[in-house]
């Protein structure tokens, strides 16, 4: 079974700019998660969605959104960059039901704003 | 809210030896998860083990057990007979079985070490 996918693998903006990040999860998984990584903050939860609703969103301002679409993939938009927007941004997907707390995580994304 | 702490920022072991990583958290909750990730140099994070709050048996995987003690908040990994290919960051994790949609709390990593 293919693992989560993510698109693109590297991205490189520009401060101002707006960046749509891409997410498939695992076949047969609903959820998806979308996690920031930066060597100060950690591993940050940005949000998670479930058949096509946002269930939940961490504390990051609202320049960060995403969206899940009817087959599951997801994406997240991050509008007006900052430079501290550099990261490395993991999508991570789960079944739901039983075992449904694991998680799986995709090879990320790491976008770079200069 | 919750909060995961690692405080070893870096371990060092031999190849072959054992080693004990550590990880507490803080929660209010009695119904939880806990996880330990492995990121590798590539980044792709890999789920090593699980411990679902609510079974007293630690869990165990191959060559990596779980010391989970509930008291005292306390979820350390062990690997035995460590390989070079363990060489990783390792997350300590928690997730809520209530507020699942709260998503993981990681700690800030412990960065292993293997020496040939």
């Amino acid at each position: 079974k293919a693992g989560v996918t993510q698109t693109p693998r590297y991205l490189i903006k520009t401060r101002g700019q707006q960046v749509t990040l891409s997410c498939s999860p695992i076949s047969g998984h609903r959820s998806v998660s979308w996690y920031q990584q930066t060597p100060g903050q950690g591993l940050q939860f940005l949000f998670e969605y479930f058949s096509e609703t946002q269930r939940n969103k961490g504390n990051f301002p609202g320049r960060f959104s995403g969206r899940q679409f009817s087959n599951s993939r997801s994406e997240m938009n991050v509008s007006t960059l900052e430079l501290g927007d550099s990261a490395l941004y993991l999508c991570a997907s789960k079944r739901t039901g039983v075992s449904s707390y694991e998680q799986y995580f995709g090879p990320g994304t790491r976008l770079t704003v200069t | 809210a919750q909060t995961v702490t690692q405080s070893q920022p870096e371990m060092s072991v031999q190849e072959a030896e054992t080693v004990t990583l550590s990880c507490t958290y803080d929660t209010s909750e009695s119904d939880y998860y806990l996880f330990w990730y492995k990121q590798p140099p590539s980044r792709q994070m890999i789920l090593v083990i699980r411990q679902e709050a609510y079974k007293q048996q630690n869990a165990t995987e191959n060559r990596f057990s779980v010391n989970f003690q509930k008291a005292a908040k306390s979820f350390s990994l062990k690997i035995s007979d460590s390989q070079l290919g363990d060489a990783a960051m390792y997350f300590c994790a928690y997730r809520s079985a209530v507020r699942g949609a709260d998503g993981l709390t990681f700690g800030k990593g412990t960065h292993l070490i293997i020496q040939p």
